[in-house]
């Protein structure tokens, strides 16, 4: 099945600064690249997603990369802010053989210095 | 944040006992997934449905077991036979559109279960 490996585990920024996540997937026929915050306590929530037909997509301060020869992808937020403090997580799609799930990353916990 | 809930919000088991946790969502989504959450390891996948009346063994099924008589509702229980059970449980739903794409997966708020 699918493997997905998160870099880093932690991540502390200054205020305005930016931060970036890393996550490699293993199985070239993933297609459906999802990123999702959760805020201490609360459900995850999806932040940014792409699809294998294109290499980058933004929304406001954030933006998802794709490299697909590569097999990762990666996750920027510019001008972060305290409330941007949360746990990300990456995740790949398996859509093989009519199952369709995720395999996710273990996780990066990032924290806003203000 | 409605669509999907999960009862109760915490759970503290007896080491010997079963518990069901409880989730149901209004979505008309096709698929549910449960999910356990450990700290440093992400989620992993205990089961999932995409039908009713049918389900999938996740990465970590033993110790578990699910239903899906409505398509509204997945209960997982968790048996005895699970080692260890204390952890967050995060059950979601993903509507499925056409083959080959996998959509977005919305979660329920979790339940914290606690053996004691």
């Amino acid at each position: 099945g699918e493997n997905v490996e998160q870099h880093p585990s932690t991540l502390s920024v200054q205020e305005g600064d930016s931060a970036v996540i890393k996550c490699t997937y293993s199985d070239s026929a993933s297609n459906y690249f999802p990123w999702y915050k959760q805020e201490l306590g609360k459900r995850p929530q999806l932040i940014i997603d792409i699809r294998s037909n294109v290499g980058e997509k933004k929304d406001q301060r954030i933006a998802v990369t794709l490299n697909k020869t590569a097999k990762h992808f990666s996750l920027h937020i510019t001008e972060t802010q305290p409330e941007d403090s949360a746990v990300y997580f990456c995740a790949a799609s398996e859509a093989q053989h009519g199952d369709y799930k995720l395999s996710f990353g273990a996780g990066t916990t990032v924290t806003v210095r203000a | 944040d409605g669509g999907i809930t999960q009862s109760p919000k915490y759970l503290f088991r007896k080491e010997g006992q079963n518990v069901t946790l409880s989730c149901e969502q209004n979505l008309n989504h096709d698929a549910m997934y449960w999910y356990r959450q450990d700290p440093g390891q992400g989620l992993r996948l205990i089961y999932y449905s995409q039908i009713v009346n049918d389900f999938q063994k996740g990465d970590i099924a033993e110790g578990y077991s699910v239903s899906r008589e409505k398509k509204e509702s997945f209960p997982l229980t968790v048996t005895s036979a699970q080692k260890n059970p204390t952890a967050f449980y995060l059950c979601a739903s993903s509507i499925l559109v056409s083959s080959g794409r996998v959509n977005e997966q919305f979660f329920g708020p979790g339940t914290r279960l606690t053996v004691l």
